[in-house]
């Protein structure tokens, strides 16, 4: 079991670029979460899947982000048009009985 | 809207002396989780109670949730300078999604 793995670790872009960050869940779990967490503050739920199926969007979640999960497996949440406010930890978790959720490292997006 | 509030929102001890950390709501919960963060990390899960006045114990930590499954409570015995860290309670509140409280900083010194 490897567990729910991110990449990158770390990005760091420049106002107004898309940036693109991707999820591999633990291998079996059929639910998959993002979160995004601001310094001093908990994870905020951003959107999660069912398999493939996108079952629900925070309204944190602005017409400039998007997520996929394709085939069920791996997902991916792009920005785009990128702002300074959009600088947080974006996390993912996968699950497979709910409500436990395991979390990955995250990826630190810092918006110059 | 569920809300979860974490207190202390920070708390500084001594190795070797205990402590305990709430999670309060006035929603009921399906479950709670309690998870530690440290910095530049996720969040790792350290346990899941759902039923009113269960207590699990995970070596030094015991973790208690209410009997109406409004509130949970963290107790460390014997605080280790490893036990620093952010602590996050997490509400189940549908089968499918969790809510966090903002977490307590929890820093032993050696």
């Amino acid at each position: 079991d490897t567990g729910v793995s991110q990449d990158p670790r770390h990005k760091i872009t420049k106002r107004g670029q898309n940036v693109t960050f991707r999820c591999d869940p633990i291998s079996e779990h059929n639910r998959l979460y993002w979160y995004r967490q601001t310094l001093g503050q908990g994870p905020e739920f951003l959107t999660y899947f069912q398999n493939e199926a996108q079952l629900e969007k925070s309204r944190l979640l602005s017409d400039r982000f998007s997520a996929e999960r394709p085939k069920g497996s791996f997902s991916t949440l792009e920005i785009q048009r990128t702002e300074q406010g959009d600088s947080a930890m974006y996390l993912c978790a996968s699950s497979f009985v709910v409500p436990t959720q395991y979390f990955g490292p995250g990826t630190r997006l810092t918006v110059l | 809207t569920q809300l979860l509030e974490q207190s202390p929102q920070f708390l500084s001890i001594q190795e070797g002396e205990n402590l305990t950390v709430y999670c309060n709501s006035s929603s009921v919960f399906s479950s709670l989780q309690w998870y530690r963060q440290e910095p530049g990390e996720g969040p790792v899960l350290l346990v899941t109670v759902v039923t009113g006045g269960e207590v699990k114990k995970l070596k030094r930590l015991t973790f208690q949730f209410g009997d109406a499954r409004k509130d949970s409570s963290l107790h460390i015995t014997a605080a280790q300078p490893g036990d620093t860290g952010l602590y996050l309670c997490a509400g189940g509140w549908r089968d499918d999604k969790i809510i966090f409280g903002k977490g307590t900083r929890l820093h032993i010194l050696p």
